[in-house]
């Protein structure tokens, strides 16, 4: 596709229940970040994908926050026994390069995860 | 570590006319790269303005413009001949140049200024 892509749009989630957030970045892109957006929040970093290498998993909030990037395009952040405190935005955004000139960051429209 | 802070939470201007959003940032590092996103309603973030602290001259990209303080580290955005459909959410991000000890380039985000455009 022309743009990243990431489904579900809207994920609906009984607390204790778990969630899987995908990401298809633009092709190529070397770089995938996932960030969390809470509501009137600036969006705070959760983890860096180099390809299929996670470099910094530093932003994620507890143990039961899992990402992978098997193959170095899609992505997938896994949420366990989700919690009311995860519902947020989840936007992921790739970039064509990893280092020097920061390219443009591409942001996907999120993923709308509520936690009742 | 770096921050990024917005103090205007919500902004208003009549269509056609001249709006600046308010940035400022810590940091203790010389060279960095500062941006601005905007956000509309239910859409993707995209890149209005990027600006490399290196360079003295501000950055322009049609009618939006930034002032660029290094030494008060300031970085606002002003948007001329506001138009209906600059109303958005507007992000101030900063990123390092040198990459971190694991190798990452992170972006770090203000909250944001909810900007509304008035007919």
């Amino acid at each position: 596709g022309a743009g990243v892509s990431q489904s579900p749009r809207y994920k609906v989630a009984k607390r204790g229940q778990d969630v899987a957030l995908r990401c298809d970045p633009i092709s190529g892109h070397v770089s995938l970040f996932w960030y969390q957006q809470a509501l009137g929040q600036g969006p705070e970093f959760l983890t860096y994908f180099q390809n299929e290498a996670q470099l910094d998993k530093s932003g994620l909030p507890s143990d039961r926050f899992f990402a992978e990037r098997p193959e170095g395009s899609v992505s997938t952040l896994k949420i366990q026994r989700t919690q009311q405190e995860d519902s947020a935005v989840y936007l992921c955004a790739s970039s064509l390069t990893a280092s020097g000139d920061p390219g443009e960051l591409f942001f996907g429209e999120g993923s709308r995860l509520t936690v009742l | 570590a770096q921050t990024v802070t917005q103090s205007q939470p919500e902004m208003s201007v009549q269509e056609a006319e001249t709006v600046t959003l308010s940035c400022t940032y810590d940091t203790s590092e010389s060279d960095y790269y500062l941006f601005w996103y905007k956000q509309p309603p239910s859409r993707q973030m995209i890149l209005v303005i990027r600006q490399e602290a290196y360079k003295q001259q501000n950055a322009t990209e049609n009618r939006f413009s930034v002032n660029f303080q290094k030494a008060a580290k300031s970085f606002s955005l002003k948007i001329s001949d506001s138009q209906l459909g600059d109303a958005a959410m507007y992000f101030c991000a900063y990123r390092s140049i040198m990459e971190g000890t694991s190798g990452t380039y992170k972006y770090i985000f203000g909250t944001g200024t909810r900007l509304k455009v008035l007919a």
